[in-house]
């Protein structure tokens, strides 16, 4: 699987639209950028998925860059909720291909 | 609908014993995949199983195994428990792969967190 390079951490005020941003410079084309977050000790939880095209969902918003070497999550409007670990992942859609490869992320910090 | 749920959710036990951990995957799911979490090596993947065969492994040594029932339910085991075994053991369920696991990804439950004494 390729890697991703996140940030280790962010802060953004509440209310504010936090970008996340995430390098997968050697990302392959049949790979998918997938974005989950894990809120202190509990399982890790899916957000958003995309190949090419920017992505939007109740959650968050995908942008892809043309080149697809890197990827940002927005939270348009977050909230103390939000507070959490943050992973960037890319995988293939094989068929078998189980197994999600976790880096270290982004600890992202909602300020009040 | 009910989501995935890892049983007991805490758990110690001494060096040199063995554990077994249970995960019941939601509904219609037939692939379970574990991961160890650790503060030092991060969320890291154990194994998959798809139908009640693994599919998939991680780099761990032998002393940790699986297995995966005809309902899909999983349960995890780890003989001879080490120290650098304490962790958060975490469940993750999807459909069964491929496209069909693609609008959702991966569904996990709370973990299990073992402390190993």
């Amino acid at each position: 699987d390729a890697k991703t390079t996140q940030p280790p951490s962010m802060d953004c005020a509440e209310g504010r639209a936090a970008n996340l941003p995430c390098n997968h410079s050697t990302i392959s084309g049949n790979e998918y950028v997938y974005w989950y977050r894990q809120i202190h000790s509990q399982g890790p939880q899916y957000i958003i998925h995309g190949l090419k095209n920017n992505e939007t969902n109740e959650m968050a918003s995908l942008i892809i860059t043309e080149d697809r070497k890197s990827s940002t999550l927005i939270l348009p409007h977050a909230t103390l909720r939000d507070t959490a670990v943050y992973y960037c992942i890319v995988r293939p859609h094989n068929f078998g291909n189980e197994k999600l490869t976790f880096g270290t992320g982004t600890r992202l910090t909602i300020i009040p | 609908k009910a989501g995935v749920t890892q049983t007991p959710r805490y758990l110690i036990k001494t060096r040199g014993q063995q554990v077994t951990l249970s995960c019941s995957p939601i509904s219609g799911h037939r692939s379970v995949s574990w991961y160890q979490q650790t503060p030092g090596q991060g969320l890291q993947f154990l194994f998959e199983y798809f139908s009640e065969t693994q599919r998939n492994k991680g780099n761990f040594p032998g002393r940790f195994s699986g297995r995966q029932f005809s309902n899909s339910r999983s349960e995890m085991n780890v003989s001879t428990l080490e120290l650098g075994d304490s962790a958060l053991y975490l469940c993750a369920s999807s459909l069964s792969g491929g496209q069909s696991s693609g609008r959702s990804g991966y569904t996990f439950g709370s973990g299990t967190r073992l402390t190993v004494v």
